[in-house]
């Protein structure tokens, strides 16, 4: 079963726009990780935000991490058409535990 | 290798064939999992090794799976008496760092090895 959960769970925005995806879990965590997986191919890691971190910066990518919520957001900024992809957030305890995922489309 | 390797990319078995897949992680990587992904869904785990030991193996739907890393490098995944509900893509991951502690680290992904039961 899964641990966490993403919110929403498909997003279309347009090229340029803000794509922001949230992510809920049950249980304490070591960690937080984003993963983004293209159709049909292996999930690439993103960004990886600790339990003792609020905020985490990558390029374009923003993580935030509210462990009182247990609850994490994924800001992309100035989407791409090459941000298309589904989008996973992964939590980190005696294992990794995947959500079930957000699909992004950014339109050109 | 660059990265991790998988093999095959696409399996089609007839119900009650065996399968075996294969896995090659990044060279010196100690941790290696196996998850389970069906279409439109998140990967759901099934086993994890450190070097050859398998620590975690909670996630193996049945006893008709079965993994193995007996060197601590390359990995099998073999099902036996293959089902329709088996088929999903099977990814493999390595990473240089040792679950279950607090260090940081993400895990490199395989392409995955698409399995079609008929």
């Amino acid at each position: 079963s899964q641990q966490g959960e993403e919110d929403p769970q498909a997003l279309s925005i347009q090229e340029g726009e803000n794509a922001t995806m949230n992510c809920s879990y049950k249980t304490s965590i070591n960690n937080l990780q984003w993963y983004r997986q293209n159709s049909g191919r292996g999930l690439v890691h993103l960004i990886l935000i600790r339990s003792n971190e609020r905020e985490k910066h990558s390029g374009r990518l923003r993580v935030t991490l509210d462990t009182s919520k247990k609850s994490s957001s994924l800001l992309i900024t100035a989407s791409r058409a090459a941000d298309t992809a589904s989008y996973f957030c992964a939590t980190s305890g005696s294992r990794l535990t995947f959500g079930e995922g957000t699909q992004l489309t950014v339109n050109p | 290798g660059a990265g991790v390797s998988q093999s095959p990319r696409y399996k089609v078995a007839k119900r009650g064939q065996d399968v075996a897949l294969r896995c090659d992680p990044i060279s010196g990587h100690v941790s290696l999992f196996w998850y389970q992904q069906a279409l439109g869904q998140g990967p759901e785990f099934l086993t994890y090794f450190q070097n050859e030991a398998q620590l975690d193996k909670s996630g193996l739907p049945s006893d008709r799976f079965f993994a193995e890393r007996p060197e601590g490098s390359v990995s099998t995944l073999k099902i036996q008496r293959t089902q329709q509900e088996d088929s999903a893509v099977y990814l493999c991951a390595s990473s240089s760092y040792r679950f279950g502690t607090s260090g940081p680290g993400g895990l490199f992904f395989g392409e995955g090895s698409r399995l079609t039961v008929l």
